[in-house]
């Protein structure tokens, strides 16, 4: 079946430690994206990219680190910089034409918190 | 930037109930869209609207894209239990690429 992955599903971070939250697709879509999610709030917008090898800033990149090497594959790194990174992470996906560009397809999310 | 004003916070209601919410916005949007998201999961698309005006109908979701274009509704009519969960409304305006805004979510509580 078609979709997005995302690993692990609950992931724990010391102090100090950058920790890399894995999202595949096999959807063929083009764009991918990272969102934030914290209770009682919508979702922001982390890092987005529309093609291999280039990636845009979000509303709140700082902290964050992306890298996108192959079309189905968009990691995010939590670095030591992010000085509080206890959310829920969703990464999304989206062909890149037309309307198709706002329906955005989810993974089911990683929860991150801080030991 | 833009923001999206959505309400309630949180509802609950008895089965067979119908629910209404809504956005509201400060800024014009070209394209509002509904999701909803089960707990522990990702959001998953309801409707998706694209003019101004505009009345989509999933099921028993209908959703609205306000005249103003600052504005949308999603109407959920007899409630079931499987409605419960956190409900989204997300807008697109201008250039911005893919760069949804998110309302703050709307929680919904069924209860038998």
């Amino acid at each position: 079946d078609g979709g997005i992955t995302q690993s692990p599903k609950y992931l724990f971070r010391k102090e100090g430690q950058n920790v890399t939250l894995s999202c595949e697709q096999n959807l063929n879509h083009d764009a991918m994206y990272w969102y934030r999610q914290d209770p009682g709030q919508g979702l922001r917008l982390i890092y987005y990219s529309q093609i291999v090898n280039d990636f845009q800033k979000g509303d709140i990149a700082e902290g964050y680190s992306v890298s996108r090497e192959k079309k189905e594959s968009f990691p995010l790194t939590v670095t030591s910089a992010q000085k509080n990174p206890t959310a829920f992470y969703l990464c999304a996906s989206s062909f890149d034409r037309g309307h198709a560009n706002e329906k955005l397809f989810f993974g089911s999310g990683t929860q991150l918190s801080v030991l | 930037g833009q923001q999206l004003n959505q309400s309630p916070q949180s509802m609950f209601i008895q089965e067979g109930e119908d629910v209404s919410m809504n956005c509201t916005s400060s800024s014009i949007f070209n394209t509002w869209l509904w999701y909803k998201q089960d707990p522990g999961e990702g959001p998953v698309l309801l409707i998706a609207l694209y003019k101004a005006g505009e009345l989509t109908s999933n099921g028993r979701l209908t959703a609205q894209f306000g005249i103003t274009r600052k504005d949308s509704f999603l109407n959920i009519s007899a409630s079931i239990p499987s409605d419960v969960g956190i409900y989204f409304c997300a807008g697109q305006g201008g250039t911005s690429y893919g760069k949804l805004t998110f309302g703050q979510g709307t929680i919904l509580t069924v209860h038998p």
